[in-house]
């Protein structure tokens, strides 16, 4: 069974410090991580995503996450904040369908991400 | 890239009635789609898999019964919440699975709010 855990369901950082968002998985398959961003009544815009290959994943808005397998980690960062990240974040696993069809996603519960002018 | 429109954006019905939302891939042939269902300020839950030409795969703990789902092409997919209760008023969201390497495009979701 696939799950993720984000540790903090808020997350408040100043305008220019860093932004660290955590996500733990578990996974019975090799995992593929997802994270994606939610503005208010929005749907799910991709940041990034690890499959294969390259561990430090670079991906839109100067968003990087590492996958981290001995720590089961995928922790998302971004050197620098904007007024603009203010946003849910989630972090996502991939599932692995029962019926043979394509994979869905399982989710973790969200970050606010909130930022500080 | 892939493009999703789900209609409407926002809903609002009475209780009991039937409310149809629709998931469009514009411009990519999707055998599969899937149905998402976010309450307030909690994450988004799997409820079932769209499957173009045969029967819908639901989570446990879904109603097949009152959330009718139809792919009637490669590219709609439509959601039916049936006899809906204020307890369905939740925001939908729609994903398509879009080419190689695992990548999801989301629809803009549907706000349902049932009076």
């Amino acid at each position: 069974a696939q799950s993720v855990t984000q540790l903090g369901s808020h997350v408040s950082v100043s305008e220019g410090a860093l932004v660290l968002l955590r996500c733990n998985y578990s996974s019975s398959v090799p995992p593929y991580l997802f994270w994606y961003v939610q503005y208010p009544n929005q749907g799910l815009q991709l940041l990034l995503k690890y499959t294969t290959g390259a561990t430090l994943v670079k991906g839109i808005n100067g968003f990087e996450a590492e996958f981290k397998k001995s720590e089961t980690s995928f922790h998302l960062t971004k050197p620098s904040a904007h007024m603009s990240d203010a946003a849910e974040y989630f972090c996502a696993v991939r599932n692995p369908s029962s019926g043979g069809g394509a994979d869905g996603l399982t989710f973790g519960k969200g970050t606010h991400l909130i930022i500080q002018p | 890239g892939a493009v999703v429109s789900q209609h409407p954006s926002r809903v609002i019905c009475k209780s009991g009635t039937s409310v149809k939302i629709e998931c469009r891939s514009l411009d990519f042939q999707a055998t599969t789609m899937f149905w998402y269902r976010q309450f307030p300020k909690q994450s988004l839950m799997l409820m079932a898999t769209s499957n173009e030409g045969s029967k819908a795969t639901y989570e446990q703990g879904v109603e097949k019964d009152k959330f009718l789902i139809n792919h009637a092409s490669l590219t709609l997919s439509t959601l039916t919440v049936t006899s809906a209760h204020p307890e369905d008023s939740s925001f939908y969201i729609c994903s398509v699975p879009t080419g190689a390497n695992y990548g999801y495009t989301f629809g803009s979701g549907t706000r349902l709010t049932v009076v």
